[in-house]
């Protein structure tokens, strides 16, 4: 398995809602990382977990709350969202001191 | 600040032209990447390069260290090549690091 699965692939939701994206990867990568797109611009980085723990929160709002309950799955939990964050959010993962990375390909958020 | 600069923005071509893109970056590196996106979709990786030259069918990339440079060739461009083709670099160190990307090129192969 050479691929990372990202559910689900839309997702709308209202602002008072909770919910969560699931990323999962079966290669013993032991790096998985959270990237949001917005249309037309490159991703940008949101967190990075190694060995499940998170080494890398690039000042995201508190809003998003990731999780790694194991060395193969990444959650986002996703509450009280604004509109703003309708985007592209895609998941990667690579092995720590090597660089291949594998992109996931991604759930497209509408917040309502 | 590290920094990744891409070349040309957009990029329109006929079908069957030889395609080249231009990356450059800021400072030393352990890795770069060359990715594409297709419109509304996710992040394929094409290739990641720390040296030298690879090629997988028509497309080749290439990476001049001392430069801190890198192209993306396409030969024999087809319509079906038409996407967001992104730079993206690692910048040297060790451990799990995010990925700094170049705003992308827009290309698109007309019949």
């Amino acid at each position: 398995d050479t691929e990372v699965t990202q559910t689900p692939k839309h997702l709308v939701m209202g602002m008072t809602n909770k919910k969560s994206l699931k990323c999962e990867q079966h290669m013993g990568h032991r790096a998985m990382y959270w990237y949001k797109q917005k249309a037309k611009k490159p991703p940008e980085l949101m967190f990075v977990y190694s060995y499940e723990k998170l080494s890398i929160n690039e000042s995201v709002p508190s809003r998003f709350s990731p999780e790694c309950p194991n060395s193969s799955l990444l959650n986002l939990h996703l509450h009280a969202l604004q509109p703003e964050d309708s985007a592209l959010y895609l998941c990667a993962s690579s092995q720590v001191l090597l660089y291949g990375y594998t992109f996931g390909s991604g759930t497209r958020l509408t917040v309502v | 600040k590290n920094e990744v600069e891409q070349s040309p923005q957009n990029l329109t071509a006929q079908e069957g032209e030889f395609i080249t893109i231009n990356c450059s970056y800021s400072v030393g590196i352990s890795a770069l990447h060359w990715l594409q996106q297709h419109p509304g979709g996710g992040i394929v990786s094409l290739f990641m390069l720390s040296s030298g030259k690879k090629k997988h069918g028509r497309l080749i990339a290439t990476i001049n260290i001392q430069e801190k440079h890198s192209s993306l060739h396409i030969t024999a461009s087809h319509p079906r090549d038409s996407a967001v083709y992104i730079c993206a670099v690692r910048f040297s160190g060790g451990g799990a690091d995010g990925l700094t990307f170049g705003k992308g090129t827009h290309l698109i192969i007309q019949p």
